[in-house]
């Protein structure tokens, strides 16, 4: 099992410029989560997904939008990107009550 | 609201010294879960452990073990004769189990460095 991976590691984005953060999990998790992660601060939640078609709110949704069509695969989508969203994104899935996290994605805009 | 503080941001010990890492949680609900992961320079997260509210028992790991103490409401973590490779950022988290998704709550995390 590769477990939960996130493309890409890094990505320098322009001001104003969309993309989607890739996170994919082979483990047949119905839970998924997006979190991000700002310089000396804790991971907060983005968006979170219950099982495919199913996704809801964390605390830090603003400027975020997510889908979730299969099982496997929970995409972050930005698409105004603004330099309050430079951060470390980290994607996860639940089994029981352990969250399994991705190695996470670097974004910086400016 | 569900809130995680752990006051100390850094923390330098020289190895083979105990050190312990504060965690203080705030929530309303009566079934929860209370973790520790530990983030190296790399960058990833490590799961460590993982409490819930109905088992107060201190856990041990080797050097690690954890004290759970609802009447405080804290969850710290014991580092026992510490070593370089402990140098990372620690964070204590809270799992609000109510409703269909469980959602964590990070604390700001203490970044420990051991040195030699």
């Amino acid at each position: 099992n590769a477990g939960v991976t996130q493309t890409p590691k890094f990505r320098i984005l322009k001001i104003g410029q969309s993309m989607t953060l890739q996170c994919t999990q082979d483990m047949n998790h119905n839970y998924m989560y997006w979190y991000r992660q700002d310089p000396g601060m804790g991971l907060k939640l983005i968006y979170y997904s219950v099982g495919a078609g199913i996704t809801d709110k964390g605390e830090v949704p603003n400027g975020y939008n997510v889908s979730r069509s299969t099982t496997e695969d929970f995409p972050l989508r930005l698409e105004l990107a603004a330099p309050s969203q430079t951060s470390v994104y980290f994607c996860a899935s639940k089994r029981g009550y352990e969250q399994y996290f991705g190695p996470g994605t670097r974004l910086t805009v400016t | 609201a569900q809130k995680v503080t752990q006051a100390q941001t850094e923390i330098s010990v020289v190895e083979k010294e105990d050190v312990t890492l504060d965690c203080v949680y705030e929530t309303r609900d009566t079934t929860y879960y209370l973790f520790w992961y530990k983030q190296p320079p790399s960058g990833e997260l490590v799961f460590l452990i993982r409490r819930n509210s109905f088992d107060e028992q201190n856990e041990i790991s080797g050097r690690y073990s954890w004290n759970f103490q609802k009447s405080t409401s804290s969850f710290n973590f014991t580092i026992t004769a510490s070593q370089v490779v402990d140098s990372a950022v620690y964070f204590c988290a809270l799992s609000e189990e109510t409703g269909t998704a469980s959602k964590l709550t990070f604390g700001t995390g203490t970044r420990l460095q051991v040195t030699l």
